[in-house]
């Protein structure tokens, strides 16, 4: 079965400082990844997402993630956070076709002047 | 999110009554999703439909049912509400599940 594992349940950063949250994947196939962000009081919106090829994964707002299949990683960076990055941020992980997405539990992310 | 609505956005409601709660999509999607968020547990799928009248269970059902008689409804419905249900509804739409989702806004429902 397929499971995601966000190692992290909080992190706090300085504003400017870089960013790495984690995000550990089981999955029998190849997997499609996710990172979502969710501010508070809102829904999800998806940061980027990995189906194949180039394992470094651009996505908005600066974010980018790497997916790395021997370590069953896909870990979300950026190299210099803002103050508006405060949210909690949920990795996902699916395969092809309708296979529902397994969300992980959610890093929240602080940020700090 | 545009295309996706979820009504109510608040609820309160008393043990043992039922409740149902509204997904509304615009985009014509065939797959739709009922997830609840709760604090430590993240997002945990509890119903989700890939096209009218066809629906599966999540890992969470127990107390819950789904219906979805025109594409571009999916209705969640607590039978009798308990206060383990209370929670935060997330409904999600997707033409595709391996292209990602796009969430509504949420419905808070509490039940006292």
């Amino acid at each position: 079965a397929q499971s995601v594992t966000q190692p992290d349940i909080h992190i706090t950063v300085s504003e400017g400082a870089s960013l790495e949250l984690r995000c550990n994947y089981s999955y029998g196939a190849t997997p499609y990844l996710f990172w979502y962000v969710q501010s508070p009081g809102q829904g999800l919106q998806l940061l980027l997402k990995y189906f194949s090829g180039d394992t470094l994964v651009q996505g908005i707002k600066g974010f980018e993630a790497e997916f790395k299949r021997s370590q069953s990683s896909f870990n979300l960076r950026k190299p210099s956070v803002h103050w508006s990055d405060a949210a909690e941020y949920f990795c996902a992980v699916g395969g092809s076709g309708n296979t529902p997405l397994v969300f992980g539990k959610g890093t929240r992310l602080s940020v700090i002047a | 999110d545009a295309g996706i609505t979820q009504s109510p956005r608040h609820k309160v409601t008393e043990t043992g009554t039922p409740v149902t709660l509204r997904c509304h999509q615009t985009e014509n999607h065939r797959y739709m999703y009922w997830y609840r968020q709760d604090p430590g547990h993240g997002l945990r799928l509890i119903h989700y439909s890939y096209g009218v009248k066809d629906t599966d269970k999540g890992e969470v059902s127990d107390g819950y049912s789904v219906s979805r008689s025109k594409t571009e409804d999916f209705l969640l419905t607590l039978e009798s509400a308990t206060s383990s249900q209370t929670s935060v509804y997330f409904c999600a739409i997707s033409e595709l599940s391996s292209y990602g989702y796009t969430f509504g806004s949420g419905t808070r429902l509490t039940v006292v």
